[in-house]
């Protein structure tokens, strides 16, 4: 069975400061795939980065980071100078190899970025 | 750029109501899927589609039905509408392999049984 653990239900911060969502994920399978999704006020989930198992690269975007370690098991997200529009519900989610897996979503961390 | 698109974005019906939920793709993916989303459960999901005609149940299959006539087209199905499933409901579509295997999720329509 795919488990996805989002420890941290709500996160409130003041504008520029970074912040870390934690994602922690179990599964059997040896290739997997790891999503975040970002889903705003208006609702629609938003796909933000796709990780493969076998890439343990981290990666970086503009403001927002990932760090993969299969060793914890973990793919954080940082978002570094953090702004108000960055204020929504983060989903960390797990996908299996096969064609035929579905996604596994975490219960979501929601970020609040104060002016 | 993908476009998964629901047929609404608000539902109000009675219980006991059949109620339908449209959803369509436009990016030829093989793959889709409904969700309901509630307040602190996350997403779960309801029933998947991998093919025309075909359907998988999800986690939370009771009380819900689909179907899949087209491979843009899924459909889910409250037969008998009750207050336990007033909720957001989720449509997306991906990609059955390959890289592309993130999905696309739709606006999401939030449905009220009273």
């Amino acid at each position: 069975a795919q488990k996805v653990t989002q420890a941290q239900t709500e996160i409130s911060v003041v504008e520029k400061e970074d912040v870390t969502l934690d994602c922690v994920y179990e599964t059997r399978d040896t290739t997997y795939y790891l999503f975040w999704y970002k889903q705003p006020p208006s609702g629609e989930l938003v796909f933000l980065i796709r990780r493969n198992s076998f890439d343990e690269q981290n990666e970086i975007s503009g403001r927002y980071s990932w760090n993969f370690q299969k060793s914890t098991s973990s793919f954080n997200f940082t978002i570094t100078a953090s702004q108000v529009v960055d204020s929504a519900v983060y989903f960390c989610a797990l996908r299996g190899g096969s064609g035929y897996s579905t996604l596994t979503f975490g219960k979501g961390t929601m970020l609040l970025v104060s002016p | 750029d993908v476009k998964v698109t629901q047929s609404s974005r608000y539902l109000v019906k009675r219980t006991g109501e059949k109620v339908f939920l449209e959803c369509v793709q436009d990016m030829d993916h093989e793959n889709m899927f409904w969700y309901r989303q509630d307040p602190g459960l996350g997403l779960r999901l309801i029933y998947f589609s991998y093919d025309v005609k075909m359907k998988e149940k999800g986690d939370i299959p009771e009380g819900y039905s689909v179907s899949r006539e087209k491979k843009e087209r899924f459909s889910l199905i409250l037969e008998s509408a009750s207050t336990n499933q007033t909720s957001m409901y989720l449509c997306a579509s991906s990609f059955l392999v390959g890289t592309g295997v993130e999905q696309f999720f739709g606006p999401g329509t939030r449905l009220t049984v009273l």
